[in-house]
């Protein structure tokens, strides 16, 4: 499985934009890049996701280096609710008895305190 | 709220026993994964079942088994219940399978073994 690299733990204020780092230097041609996050006491939940291009979304943005090997997810204004664990991930893909499937494999994520 | 519900929210049971846990899965979504998430670790992906069959299965012993249901619902079976086996168990359900799509996760059932 291609892994990745987040760092521990970040801290933000509230209203600041925050960028979250992702390192993944084995990354394959096939593999998507996924951020998930997860809340205390909840399931992960999807933030967003992308292959070679810049992706936005309500919640987020996705930035992807140009060799693929580092990504940033960007939250533009912090809040209280953001403070979560943010899952990097690279989705591998695979082939099993002629169907394709992705399965997301976690790292330890990123814990992100975001202060009033 | 993802649309996705799993029951029940919590559970105990006895090393040895066997438990099945149960996803209805979000309207249209004929792909379920199920994970397994340790206290302080990540999630650990279990297996999926697309269109009511078994299509990729992750590190896990023949005692975690699944179905799926012609209504794209699923259950989690888990024989001979060790005390390693607590952890909270997530239901995530995509429109397709492959690795360019989404997941939507359960709130998830915390299952202790004692």
């Amino acid at each position: 499985d291609a892994k990745t690299t987040q760092p521990n733990s970040m801290e933000s204020n509230e209203e600041e934009p925050v960028h979250l780092p992702c390192n993944h230097s084995t990354i394959s041609g096939t593999d998507y890049i996924h951020w998930y996050r997860q809340l205390p006491s909840q399931g992960p939940e999807y933030v967003i996701h992308g292959l070679t291009s810049n992706v936005n979304n309500r919640m987020a943005s996705l930035a992807i280096a140009e060799d693929r090997k580092s990504s940033t997810l960007i939250l533009h204004r912090a809040t209280l609710r953001d403070a979560a664990v943010y899952y990097c991930i690279l989705r591998d893909y695979m082939n099993a008895g002629g169907t394709s499937y992705g399965k997301l494999t976690f790292g330890q994520g990123t814990i992100l305190t975001v202060h009033p | 709220e993802t649309g996705v519900t799993q029951s029940p929210t919590h559970l105990i049971k006895t090393r040895g026993q066997q438990v099945t846990l149960r996803c209805s899965s979000q309207s249209g979504h004929n792909t379920v994964s199920w994970y397994q998430q340790a206290l302080g670790q990540g999630p650990q992906f279990i297996f999926q079942y697309y269109r009511e069959e078994e299509n990729g299965r992750g590190n896990f012993p023949p005692r975690f088994s699944g179905l799926q249901f012609p209504n794209y619902s699923s259950e989690l079976n888990v024989n001979a219940l060790e005390l390693d086996d607590s952890a909270l168990y997530l239901c995530a359900s995509s429109f397709r399978t492959g690795a360019g799509t989404e997941a939507f996760f359960g709130q998830g059932t915390r299952l202790t073994v004692v």
